[in-house]
């Protein structure tokens, strides 16, 4: 079974200040976990993807994700926010044949 | 903009209607997904098609029926749907069904469904 857990429904940032979304896995075999960014009124995007190749991932629009596997987290982060990120963003995690979404974390950028 | 295309982008339907949601991509991908999306939840997957197939029916139930008629097209089929269906439906294509562990989804638009 595998499971994703987002800690925090929403965030708010300064334009300009660090963005860092939380994620945390259970798998019961080796991950590949994923970020999704949804704007509204529109479909998912792939930020990032693990797939057990380096653990600091980089993805678009600036931002970036480290896999620790001690900690089993996925968190995801952005040294500056832009009014632009504003949008929902999703973990995922595939282990099997799904792909697992976590709750979303809704990030509110303030000017 | 996105390469799957959803239509129509906005539905409203009684309980007693039948109505159909379509989705189009021409990546040459040869899998195929239909996510149902409630307000402020993730997700959730509903079929997956593979080579115009279905491989995957997450236990939904009959009221949805999927149809591919060719490796370009998919469809949802809507008939005496509740309000607790309305939600929004995201289509998704991949190069192949194993691209679900690389997570290389294309996600569409959507089609958003309200059941009165």
């Amino acid at each position: 079974a595998q499971s994703v857990t987002q800690l925090g429904s929403h965030v708010s940032v300064s334009e300009g200040a660090l963005v860092l979304l939380r994620c945390n896995y259970s798998s019961s075999v080796p991950p590949y976990l994923f970020w999704y960014v949804q704007y509204p009124n529109q479909g998912l995007q792939l930020l990032l993807k693990y797939t057990s190749a380096a653990t600091l991932v980089k993805g678009i629009n600036g931002f970036e994700a480290e896999f620790k596997k001690s900690e089993t987290s996925f968190h995801l982060t952005k040294p500056s926010a832009h009014m632009s990120d504003a949008a929902e963003y999703f973990c995922a995690v595939s282990a099997g044949n799904k792909l697992t979404f976590g709750g979303g974390t809704r990030v509110l950028v303030k000017p | 903009d996105t390469e799957v295309t959803q239509t129509p982008k906005h539905l409203v339907m009684g309980m007693t209607n039948k109505k159909s949601l379509k989705c189009e991509q021409h990546m040459g991908h040869r899998a195929m997904y239909w996510y149902k999306q409630k307000a402020k939840k993730p997700p959730e997957l509903m079929f997956v098609y593979s080579y115009e197939k279905l491989s995957i029916n997450e236990s939904v139930p009959s009221r949805f029926s999927p149809e591919c008629p060719n490796s370009s097209l998919l469809n949802l089929h809507l008939h005496a749907l509740q309000p607790e269906d309305s939600a929004l439906y995201l289509c998704a294509s991949s190069q192949d069904v194993m691209d679900i562990y690389t997570g290389e989804l294309f996600f569409g638009e959507g089609s958003r469904l309200t059941v009165l």
